[in-house]
C-alpha cells in the first residue's frame, strides 16, 4: 500500500522568504508524484507532477519540487513566498491501474505568509 | 478549468436520511471519484469508477454507494446518513489517455446532524 507523510501541518513564513513544505512517500513500485493546492473553499488544483524523467520539476506560480528517491521525498519549495500563496497544500502518490489514477494523499500542510 | 459541477453545494441533513449527492462532467473523461476531506486526515477516497456501470470500492467506503449511468454522471449515496459522515465530499476526474492527473469539483459541505 502506498501512503504520504506530510512533516508540519502549519507552516508560516514572511513574505519574500523561501517556502519548503516536506513530503515523504511510501511506494512498492515506481511512484507518481503530486502536489496539489487548496484555496479557501475551492477544490484541489495541481500544482506539479512527477512521473519519470527529470527529477526536479517545475510547477505553477514559481513552485518547484524535486525527486529523491534515496531519501523517498518529494518536498515543494518557492524560493520567494508571496501572500496569495497562502492555501492549503497537499502531496499525493498515485496507483496508476485499471481503475484509473487513484491518488493517496498526505494529511495537508496549511501554509500561512506573514508581512 | 475542467466541467465538473457537484451539486449540492451545501446540504443540512438529520441522522438516518438518504443522502444523494450529485457529479456532472462535461469533459467525457472515463474516470471520476469520490473523495472526502476531514482536518487531520487529508482527502480519502471512498468510491470510484472507470466507466460507466464499473465501480470499485475506495479506503473508506462504509456506509456508501455509488452508481455512474451515463459518462457524465456519477452519484454518491449515503443510504443512512450518520454523523460521522459530516464531512466535504469532492468529486474528481481524470482522462485515460495518459495523463496522470485528476481534476477536482469545488465540493460539497454535507453535515449530519
Amino acid at each position: 500500500a502506498q501512503s504520504v507523510t506530510q512533516l508540519g501541518s502549519h507552516v508560516s513564513v514572511s513574505e519574500g522568504a523561501l517556502v519548503l513544505l516536506r513530503c515523504n512517500y511510501s511506494s512498492s513500485v515506481p511512484p507518481y508524484l503530486f502536489w496539489y493546492v487548496q484555496y479557501p473553499n475551492q477544490g484541489l488544483q495541481l500544482l506539479l507532477k512527477y512521473t519519470t524523467g527529470a527529477t526536479l520539476v517545475k510547477g505553477i506560480n514559481g513552485f518547484e519540487a524535486e525527486f529523491k528517491k534515496s531519501e523517498t521525498s518529494f518536498h515543494l519549495t518557492k524560493p520567494s513566498a508571496h501572500m496569495s500563496d497562502a492555501a492549503e497544500y497537499f502531496c499525493a502518490v498515485s496507483e496508476f491501474t485499471g481503475g484509473g489514477n487513484k491518488l493517496t494523499f498526505g494529511t495537508g500542510t496549511q501554509l500561512k505568509v506573514e508581512l | 478549468d475542467a466541467g465538473i459541477t457537484q451539486s449540492p453545494r451545501h446540504k443540512v441533513t438529520e441522522t438516518g436520511t438518504p443522502v444523494t449527492l450529485r457529479c456532472h462532467q462535461t469533459e467525457n473523461h472515463r474516470y471520476m471519484y469520490w473523495y472526502r476531506q476531514d482536518p487531520g486526515h487529508g482527502l480519502r477516497l471512498i468510491h470510484y469508477s472507470y466507466g460507466v456501470k464499473d465501480t470499485d470500492k475506495g479506503e473508506v467506503s462504509d456506509g456508501y454507494s455509488v452508481s455512474r449511468s451515463k459518462t457524465e454522471d456519477f452519484l454518491l449515496t449515503l443510504e443512512s446518513a450518520t454523523s460521522s459522515q459530516t464531512s466535504v465530499y469532492f468529486c474528481a476526474i481524470g482522462s485515460d489517455i495518459g495523463d496522470e492527473k485528476l481534476f477536482f469539483g469545488s465540493g460539497t459541505q454535507l453535515s449530519v446532524l
